[in-house]
């Protein structure tokens, strides 16, 4: 599976869009894109995924290069309650297994 | 829907002692995990059921840890013995077909 690369930490604006961007710049064309977070003292929860097209859902936006290099993800106002620990996580189709890397922590200020 | 549980949500033991955590996955999900989360890194899978079979137990470490899911839903982990380095959270996960992994709320294990 395909390694992913993220900043270790971010700080944004209570209210302001949070962008958090990954790397993974050996991805297959068979492996999705995974977002999960983990909220202190609480496992892991899943936010989004895609293979090649842009997502949204009622959580976050998630963007994809053309080349899959890169993705970002967007969570459009940002609150308290959305410190945590995001992870971006490829895996490829129909195969269960993927792996967290340390993710990026992102602090929501007031 | 409820979600997965797990017991203890907190567990103190001394070295060489043995402990056992529980999970109760999801209604109806037929892969279960558990996943071994280190302070300030991503959890690391450890073992995964389909059913009551093991799928991938690459990374446990069999001389002291062992899992088990009979009937294939309840299911539980034991350390036996603990050593120091086994401090960290144990989470516990179940998915459907689809493979989206929900998560339990863990089980801290602190070794003294």
């Amino acid at each position: 599976d395909a390694k992913t690369t993220q900043p270790t930490s971010m700080d944004c604006a209570e209210g302001r869009a949070a962008n958090l961007p990954c790397n993974h710049s050996t991805i297959s064309g068979n492996e999705y894109v995974y977002w999960y977070r983990q909220i202190h003292s609480q496992g892991p929860q899943y936010i989004i995924h895609g293979l090649k097209n842009n997502e949204t859902n009622e959580m976050a936006s998630l963007i994809i290069t053309e080349d899959r290099k890169s993705s970002t993800l967007i969570l459009p106002h940002a609150t308290l309650r959305d410190t945590a620990v995001y992870y971006c996580i490829v895996r490829r189709d129909n195969f269960n297994k993927f792996y967290f890397g340390s993710g990026t922590k992102l602090n929501v200020k007031p | 829907e409820a979600g997965v549980a797990q017991s203890p949500r907190y567990k103190i033991i001394e070295k060489r002692q043995s402990v056992a955590f529980w999970c109760n996955p999801i209604s109806g999900h037929a892969t279960l995990y558990w996943y071994q989360q280190i302070l300030g890194q991503g959890p690391k899978l450890l073992i995964q059921f389909q059913n009551n079979g093991v799928v991938d137990d690459s990374q446990l470490p069999k001389d002291r840890f062992s899992a088990e899911r009979l009937k294939g839903v309840d299911s539980t982990l034991k350390i036996q013995p603990a050593k120091l380095e086994d401090s960290a959270v144990y989470l516990c996960a179940s998915s459907s077909e689809v493979g989206d992994r929900f998560f339990g709320p863990g089980t801290r294990l602190t070794v003294l």
